[in-house]
């Protein structure tokens, strides 16, 4: 069965220092899509970055980078030189490509605190 | 940019009370879903949509209903909520039912039922 864990509940850093959020997966399918959406004390959920199962190029965006692993079935996130901004609830998610009715399977979340 | 709103931010109901939860999207999506969000348990997909009048249970349908009568809308009713039934709500939609498309997200309907 696909399944989505990120481990870690809760991390708090101090501003400017470098944090990363792990997420490990599940899945029984070789096409594959793995999502990061960012969750601000706004409420909305607002998506990161798609990855596709066969493309295993790590991505940078500014601050942001992202390791996808699938020798160790994981997808990692980084944020380098957080900044208070950066608080908010992270979860990453999963899509397989069995089926057109499609869902996403969530991780439980990670909440990161940015201390200034 | 695509807006997907949802009528109410904050909401008190009582039990036994009939609890109607609107969402609209303005960018002519095909797919609409209706989370909770609990502490600790992520988002979990109540229904969703593909499609006017079409739906499909999520993980977690018991006790909701959905209502799908123009594209651009999707209702969570709620028959009789429940004190089980405080939670986060949050509505998204995609373009299509395409696993790669990202879902948009509305800010969420904070549902407290005493």
């Amino acid at each position: 069965a696909q399944k989505v864990t990120q481990a870690q509940t809760e991390i708090s850093v101090v501003e400017k220092e470098d944090v990363t959020l792990d997420c490990v997966y599940e899945t029984r399918d070789t096409t594959y899509y793995l999502f990061w959406y960012k969750q601000p004390p706004s409420g909305e959920l607002v998506f990161l970055i798609r990855r596709n199962s066969f493309d295993e190029q790590n991505e940078i965006s500014g601050r942001y980078s992202w390791n996808f692993q699938k020798s160790t079935s994981s997808f990692n996130f980084t944020i380098t030189a957080s900044q208070v901004v950066d608080s908010a609830v992270y979860f990453c998610a999963l899509s397989e490509a069995k089926d057109s009715n499609y869902q996403l399977i969530w991780g439980a979340g990670t909440k990161l605190i940015i201390k200034p | 940019d695509v807006k997907v709103t949802q009528s109410s931010r904050y909401l008190v109901k009582r039990t036994g009370e009939k609890v109607f939860l609107e969402c609209v999207q303005d960018m002519d999506h095909e797919n609409m879903f209706w989370y909770r969000q609990d502490p600790g348990l992520g988002l979990r997909l109540i229904y969703f949509s593909y499609d006017v009048k079409m739906k499909e249970k999520g993980d977690i349908p018991e006790g909701y209903s959905v209502s799908r009568e123009k594209k651009e809308r999707f209702s969570l009713i709620l028959e009789s909520a429940s004190t089980n039934q405080t939670s986060m709500y949050l509505c998204a939609s995609s373009y299509d039912r395409d696993p790669r498309r990202e879902q948009y997200f509305g800010p969420g309907t904070r549902l407290t039922v005493t």
